[in-house]
């Protein structure tokens, strides 16, 4: 079967770095997103992957390694108002997004 | 005027109850989406509609009935529902979604309560 894997939940303290990771297994492979969700809105594109290496937007950069299944996404300089899920998603070879359950990240003053 | 809007934002209905949930897209897209998301799990595919046409229903349950009567307004007719339905149901839209590079823009959700 296919299957994102990212952590439930992370905390981290304000204007530090944290980096939220995921893995993947599916068939085929069209593209890695990476989406915010902030609690009660809708998820928000924050980056896309397709090639190996890293793309870097501002003070967040996605990280992706097609042999090894797995991306990263890197956020740098923390405020409060990143506070939210990170949803990493794969399109597989039928281009149907397949999503992980997303990352909860906390941030502490 | 915001990209994706869905109303209700806010459902309760009984289990004998029929309700639709309406999204609409204001980006030109010409693909639309029915997600749902449950607490602490992946979105759920449920339909996908590409130029109007029904691609893809990922068995999805016949109380759950999709309409796209154009490009953009896509509806979800709910009958009959239990209680392990509720959950957000979001809308999104993209463009050409057999191109890998288009992201989905999706709606603010409709938050549904099955009693």
């Amino acid at each position: 079967g296919q299957n994102i894997d990212q952590p439930t939940e992370m905390t981290a303290t304000e204007g530090a770095i944290v980096q939220i990771n995921c893995t993947y297994q599916t068939s085929g492979f069209n593209g890695l997103f990476w989406y915010q969700q902030h609690a009660g809105e809708a998820p928000t594109f924050l980056s896309y992957n397709v090639l190996d290496g890293l793309e870097e937007k501002g003070r967040f950069s996605s990280f992706l390694s097609r042999s090894k299944g797995y991306s990263y996404l890197l956020l740098k300089e923390l405020q409060m108002k990143d506070s939210a899920s990170y949803l990493c998603a794969v399109k597989d070879s039928n281009y149907q997004l397949i999503w992980g359950a997303g990352t909860k990240l906390i941030i502490k003053p | 005027e915001t990209g994706v809007t869905q109303t209700p934002r806010h459902l309760v209905m009984g289990m004998t109850n029929k309700k639709s949930l309406k999204c609409e897209q204001h980006l030109g897209h010409n693909a639309m989406y029915w997600y749902k998301q449950s607490a602490k799990k992946p979105l759920e595919l449920m339909f996908v509609y590409n130029f109007k046409e029904q691609t893809e229903n990922n068995s999805v349950p016949s109380r759950f009935s999709p309409e796209c009567p154009n490009s953009s307004h896509l509806f979800l007719h709910l009958h009959t529902l239990q209680p392990e339905d509720s959950a957000l149901y979001l809308c999104a839209s993209s463009q050409d979604p057999g191109d890998s590079a288009y992201e989905q823009y999706f709606g603010p959700g409709t938050r549904l309560t099955v009693t």
